[in-house]
This record gives structure tokens, C-alpha cells and sequence, in this order.
């Protein structure tokens, strides 16, 4: 069953057109993170959750917006989308217990196009 | 914030035989450490992780180990087989406070089993 859905998987927007993408979580975990991940390149953080805590990476473009209305759900807005944030974006989740960080499960991602 | 390297970037190796994959980190608080293994087209899926107060940890052929002084820890996987060809990320986090639970990745590595 999946645990972390990433809606849509394929997006195309145009150039400007402001877009959001979506993740659930059936996990109940406390931390949310948002990536993009261009071809062949590692997972760039962009922002994360830790609860209703809100962390903004210092070179997250401010173009880039993130919401969180409850444990469940996040959401990702990009205002005015240009040809470099064509990407694949991944949502992941984990659990802090105790304070230590555990397993990251990761959503299947959505492939945004931007034309 | 925490910076992680890997090395190499590409990697070869025969059918059977061992390859290593090596990390570094910078955040002395760091203290979890995953490894992550992404197929093409699919989503990074965690294969092994090792906490700080342990110094290495193995799961059938793959093992991961730690040096804490150091600041490094590196992937081991033994009797390789074709289908262990994929990327591979490290990544490192600390404990939840200030926003050092993020989980930052390495450059990753991306391993092709020659049969």
C-alpha cells in the first residue's frame, strides 16, 4: 500500500503559470520534506516540516512556497514557474522519536514540465 | 548548515565482486546516517542506516560503517549482482531541534554491475 502519494505524478504547466503539487501521508509522521531532483543529480532539499515548524532552505528560490494544513498533507506552489524548475519534485516523510530522526519514505514523485 | 560528500561519483565493478562507496559530513552533531538506493525512473528507497553510537552495522551483503571522529562512513556491498546497478545516496541528519533533523544527501553514486 502506498504510504506517501505524490499527486499529480506528471504535470505540464506553462511558463509562468503558477502550479501546486500535492503529498499525502498515511504514516502519521511528524516530519515533511520537499526535494527536487534534476537528471542525474542528488535530491536538493527545499524545505521541510518538523510538526507545524517550517524550515526554509537559505537557497530555496522565493518562487517556491509550501503549505501544510494538517500531519497528513503538504503542498508544494510554485508562483511563476520558469524553464529551470522543470524537475522531478519528491515528498518524503519520517518520524522523529525521542528526538532521532528515522527512515525517510519518499513518495513517487511528480515530474513537472514546464513549456 | 551540513554538507555531505560521496566519492566516487561513478562506479564499475564485476559481477561478484565488492564495491565501497565513501561519505563524508561536516555537522559534528550529525548522528543518523541512511543510505538510500534509487533505480532509474523510481523513487530513493533506503537499503541500510547506522546511528552514531554504533560503528558498523550489515545486512546480508550490504554493511555500512562509521567513523565518528573522523566524519566519514562508507557503504559496503559484497558478491554483487546486476541488480544491484542503480544510484546510491548517503545522506546524514542530527536530532530534531533548530532544523537539524533535515536529511541532507550526499552527491550520490551511481553503480553499474558489469556481468
Amino acid at each position: 500500500d502506498a504510504m506517501v502519494i505524490q499527486n499529480p505524478r506528471y504535470q505540464v504547466t506553462q511558463f509562468g503559470k503558477p502550479v501546486t503539487l500535492s503529498c499525502s501521508q498515511t504514516l502519521n509522521h511528524n516530519v515533511m520534506y520537499w526535494y527536487q531532483q534534476k537528471s542525474s543529480q542528488a535530491p536538493k532539499l527545499l524545505f521541510h516540516y518538523y510538526d507545524k515548524d517550517f524550515n526554509n532552505e537559505a537557497d530555496t528560490p522565493d518562487n517556491f512556497q509550501s503549505r501544510r494544513p494538517n500531519t497528513s498533507f503538504c503542498f508544494l506552489d510554485i508562483r511563476s514557474p520558469g524553464l529551470g524548475d522543470a524537475a522531478m519534485y519528491l515528498c518524503a516523510t519520517s518520524r522523529i522519536t525521542g528526538g532521532a530522526n528515522t527512515e525517510a519514505f519518499f513518495g513517487q514523485g511528480t515530474r513537472l514540465t514546464v513549456v | 548548515g551540513e554538507n555531505v560528500e560521496q566519492h566516487p561519483s561513478t562506479l564499475s565493478v564485476q559481477e561478484g565482486d565488492s564495491a565501497v562507496i565513501k561519505c563524508t559530513y561536516s555537522d559534528s552533531a550529525s548522528n543518523y546516517f541512511p543510505w538510500y538506493k534509487q533505480e532509474l525512473g523510481k523513487r530513493p528507497q533506503l537499503i541500510i542506516d547506522i546511528r552514531s553510537n554504533v560503528g558498523e552495522k550489515k545486512d546480508q551483503r550490504i554493511a555500512v560503517t562509521l567513523n565518528k571522529t573522523a566524519k566519514h562512513f562508507s557503504l559496503h556491498i559484497t558478491e554483487t549482482q546486476p541488480e544491484d546497478s542503480a544510484v546510491y545516496f548517503c545522506a546524514a541528519s542530527a536530532d530534531g531541534n533548530f532544523g537539524n533533523e533535515k536529511l541532507t544527501f550526499g552527491t550520490g553514486t551511481r553503480l553499474t554491475i558489469i556481468p
